[in-house]
């Protein structure tokens, strides 16, 4: 089982310009879950998706979209990026919200110029 | 608003050493508690989980406990290894019905041989 991948691993972006990242899981998770890394501030969670077809905003859901494209697999969009976007992204999948510990993928590290 | 710390924001000590980590949270009235490792450049790997019902956890060298009134969950490592450097995070759910966990920032730990 790989668990959960992310595409791309970094990424270097202009002001304005859009890009989505992947995310995908293995272990038929029902969750998933996309959150942002900033020095000093933790982890924050930005969309969340507890079943197949559903999504719910997070902490911080400004500039971003979510697409739960199938079970597997989660997508994070922004459409015009901005330098307060500069942050490492992780995915994260568990069997269910709520109760189950959240499975990590890797991260994007994303920089906005 | 709970607001998790953990301090200190950073620890280095030799190998064998017996170690515990700090984890503070303002209100008392959570879910579960988790605390997590993050090597550099990787995503987070779940170690112990601690329902808000449980004083502990045990897994191998680890041990982490949970006061709730007070506020605070340490996590005890024993007999340190270089292996064990990394960044440590706990997190802790709000409540049975939210996916939100929310982060410290972090202790970052060098073990040294």
């Amino acid at each position: 089982n790989a668990g959960v991948t992310q595409t791309p691993k970094f990424q270097v972006l202009k002001t304005g310009q859009s890009m989505t990242l992947q995310c995908a899981q293995d272990m038929n998770h029902n969750s998933m879950y996309w959150y942002r890394q900033d020095p000093g501030m933790g982890l924050r969670l930005i969309y969340y998706s507890a079943s197949e077809g559903t999504t719910d905003k997070g902490e911080v859901p400004n500039g971003y979209n979510v697409s739960r494209l199938n079970k597997r697999e989660f997508s994070l969009r922004l459409e015009s990026a901005a330098p307060s976007q500069t942050s490492v992204y992780f995915c994260a999948s568990a069997q269910n919200t709520y109760t189950d510990t959240q499975y990590f993928g890797p991260g994007t590290r994303l920089t906005v110029l | 608003k709970q607001e998790v710390t953990q301090i200190p924001a950073a620890l280095s000590v030799p190998e064998g050493e017996n170690l515990v980590l700090n984890c503070s949270f303002t209100d008392s009235a959570i879910y579960n508690l988790q605390w997590f490792r993050q090597d550099p450049g990787k995503g987070l790997t779940s170690l112990l989980l601690i329902q808000s019902s449980q004083r502990e956890q045990t897994s191998g060298r680890l041990n982490a406990s949970l006061d709730k009134s007070s506020g605070r969950s340490t996590l005890y490592i024993a007999a340190s290894q270089p292996g064990d450097s990394a960044t440590y995070l706990c997190a802790v759910r709000l409540s049975y019905n939210t996916d939100k966990l929310i982060f410290g920032t972090g202790t970052r730990l060098q073990v040294f041989p």
